[in-house]
């Protein structure tokens, strides 16, 4: 079964320190997609990354980095010099062959982020 | 337009009566998904659409849920005698193609209130 796992319900940081939000995933696939998604309180989802299984280079975008690591089947997401239009609820998503019931792009409980100033 | 768009924004409606929720995709995805969200959980799939191909139905939560699409492009979401757990927001989203390849669009959703 395909299953994203985001432990952290809510984090709470004060602006300008760094957070990292913690996403695993389980997929049988080989081939799988992996992704992050913000969701401001305004409620419209906003894409942030796509990462496919075969590329394990971290990633940097501004403040934003990612780090995927299949050995242990993560893909956590920090955020350096948090702000406060930081404050969402982010979501890992993980999209790999359909198979069964289980539809195709799956995401994560999300984590609720709260950066105050 | 330039983006995923649903109307109504928001809808409230008794218990028992049928319901429609609209999506407007971005021009020229093939791919639509519907997703729901209720007040504080992650997004629960409920259909998918990608091109001509027979529709992913298998996270619809009971037959008093269905969808449509139409021509390829606008689908509609049916509730059929809501009840107050159907309460959620209802999240659509489009994307260029399979979903794995390119990212998923979303829309603004439509919060659904059963009273």
């Amino acid at each position: 079964a395909q299953k994203v796992t985001q432990a952290q319900t809510e984090i709470s940081v004060v602006e300008k320190e760094d957070v990292t939000l913690d996403c695993v995933y389980e997929t049988r696939d080989t081939t799988y997609y992996l992704f992050w998604y913000k969701q401001p309180p305004s409620g419209e989802l906003v894409f942030l990354i796509r990462r496919n299984s075969f590329d394990e280079q971290n990633e940097i975008s501004g403040r934003y980095s990612w780090n995927f690591q299949k050995s242990t089947s993560s893909f956590n997401f920090t955020i350096t010099a948090s702000q406060v239009v930081d404050s969402a609820v982010y979501f890992c998503a993980l999209f790999g062959p359909r198979r069964g019931s289980q539809g195709n792009l799956i995401f994560g409980k999300g984590t609720k982020l709260s950066v105050k100033p | 337009g330039a983006g995923v768009s649903q109307s109504p924004s928001n809808k409230v409606t008794e218990k028992g009566k049928d319901v429609e929720l609209r999506c407007d995709p971005i021009s020229g995805h093939t791919a639509l998904y519907w997703y729901r969200q209720s007040l504080g959980q992650g997004l629960e799939f409920l259909i998918y659409f990608q091109g001509n191909s027979a529709p992913d139905k298998s996270g619809l939560p009971s037959d008093r849920f269905s969808a449509e699409r139409t021509g390829g492009s606008v689908s509609t979401l049916t509730i059929q005698r809501t009840q107050q757990e159907d309460s959620a927001v209802y999240l659509c989203a489009s994307s260029t193609d399979w979903g794995g390849i390119a990212e998923a669009f979303f829309g603004q959703g439509t919060r659904l209130t059963v009273v």
